[in-house]
């Protein structure tokens, strides 16, 4: 299933700078995007969303930005934080189903 | 914050045996999910769970596959006889509501190696 794929396995950021995570869909019905982050042994947490009619969306440290037309999300965080070192999942979902399609991660290690 | 917990965090069983995976949603959520990540692959879609049936299922959510809200807390998915290829993480999700703008929220999972 490649209907939601993040093309960097890995990112390494310096602390303070701006991480950028990627991700690209192909299905035009998804109606939400997500953003998880997961620590090992644990589950994903919810970290931020967006509604496919917006273009942005921030929460503190964290913004998503989503450009329609390019079937493209990112995830900016700014300043990125040591703590911040995870794996990052982009997810999809439509209205017509309550699934969420995942991509594969990105790992971010941030270095202090 | 409430939190969705799993249990066991880890299950080693032999293969062709049942096993159960327990889960607690939050308390006051009605949708409930299955998901597993096999190592170094995606997060995978099994089955969700509203109003005691199931809303939808992935084909990974065959035959041997079973879900079950037993009382008012917990959330089972049993397999009933174990295969290698189940060996993976199994997450169980909760949400309030259908809408899509509410997030499912993530158990630790239970990590279930079959021998």
């Amino acid at each position: 299933d490649q209907q939601v794929k993040q093309n960097s396995p890995s990112l390494s950021v310096q602390e303070g700078r701006i991480s950028i995570l990627n991700c690209d869909y192909t299905n035009s019905m998804f109606d939400y995007f997500l953003w998880y982050k997961k620590y090992p042994a644990e589950g994903p947490t919810f970290l931020i969303s967006i509604s496919s009619i917006k273009d942005k969306n921030e929460d503190g440290r964290f913004t998503v930005f989503l450009n329609k037309s390019a079937k493209h999300l990112s995830l900016h965080i700014v300043p990125s934080q040591p703590g911040d070192s995870a794996v990052y999942f982009c997810a999809a979902i439509s209205s017509n189903t309550g699934k969420l399609i995942f991509g594969q991660g990105t790992t971010l290690q941030v270095k202090p | 914050e409430p939190e969705v917990t799993q249990t066991p965090s880890h299950q080693v069983t032999q293969m062709g045996q049942e096993v159960i995976l327990r889960c607690v949603p939050i308390s006051n959520h009605l949708y409930f999910y299955w998901y597993r990540q096999i190592l170094g692959q995606k997060v995978e879609f099994l089955v969700s769970f509203y109003n005691n049936e199931i809303s939808e299922k992935s084909e990974i959510f065959d035959d041997q596959f079973s879900v079950e809200r037993p009382d008012g807390s917990n959330f089972t998915l049993k397999i009933r006889s174990t295969k290698l290829e189940d060996s993976a993480m199994y997450f169980c999700a909760s949400t309030g509501s259908s809408s899509t703008n509410q997030p499912q929220h993530f158990g630790d999972g239970t990590r279930l190696s079959i021998l």
